[in-house]
């Protein structure tokens, strides 16, 4: 049960390239996320998918598109990159909606963009 | 707009020391409220507490909420330098039809032997 898995760990992306993330949960869980997370700034959410076949925007969705592939992938990519993006992006997932069930992250994937 | 504000931001203690993490938020229709632990990696889950769970308890943690004061501590007694992380609280509202989970900036905790 390896729980929630992102790949990759580390990626340094020129302005303009393109990524996709990965994540894969395997304990079943219909919610899935992705977070940014920045020095001073905590957690901020910019997709979810509350069920499989739906997502929808958080806070921060500008620059970024997501597929939830099936019920255990959710991915997230990124366009054209920019330095402002550089950041640590965290997976998550959860029975139901996070704040009635508890999230379970992954291990996070450190992007910087030059 | 909903809003999280954890303080310290970051609090150096010893070991054996008793430590007091602060969560005070702002939201619309107030749902649930939950703590997390951040060390090098991903968050896990310490506690969730709601309207019908306002007080938890699991070792040397403890938490409480006060719906009225829209306010949250979390307790760590007997500090070991395994409790030196990142703590993050988070808030769920329920306003209107959007899904809404907001995360303060954390507080450091470091816990020196």
């Amino acid at each position: 049960n390896a729980g929630v898995t992102q790949t990759p760990k580390f990626q340094v992306l020129k302005t303009g390239q393109s990524m996709t993330l990965q994540c894969a949960q395997d304990m079943n869980h219909n919610s899935m996320y992705w977070y940014r997370q920045d020095p001073g700034m905590g957690l901020r959410l910019i997709y979810y998918s509350a069920s499989e076949g739906t997502t929808d925007k958080g806070e921060v969705p500008n620059g970024y598109n997501v597929s939830r592939l099936n019920k255990r992938e959710f991915s997230l990519r990124l366009e054209s990159a920019a330095p402002s993006q550089t950041s640590v992006y965290f997976c998550a997932s959860s029975l139901g909606l996070a704040g009635d069930y508890e999230q379970y992250f992954g291990p996070g994937t450190r992007l910087t963009v030059t | 707009e909903d809003k999280v504000v954890q303080s310290p931001l970051s609090l150096v203690v010893h070991e054996g020391d008793t430590v007091t993490l602060n969560c005070s938020y702002e939201v619309t229709n107030f749902r649930s409220l939950l703590w997390y632990k951040q060390e090098k990696k991903a968050p896990t889950f310490l506690f969730m507490l709601t309207s019908s769970g306002i007080e938890k308890k699991s070792g040397r943690l403890s938490s409480i909420l006060d719906k009225k004061e829209l306010f949250s501590i979390l307790n760590i007694t007997a500090t070991q330098t395994g409790d030196s992380a990142v703590y993050l609280c988070s808030i769920r509202g329920s306003g209107g039809s959007n899904y809404k989970l907001t995360f303060g900036k954390g507080t450091l905790l470091t816990v020196n032997p």
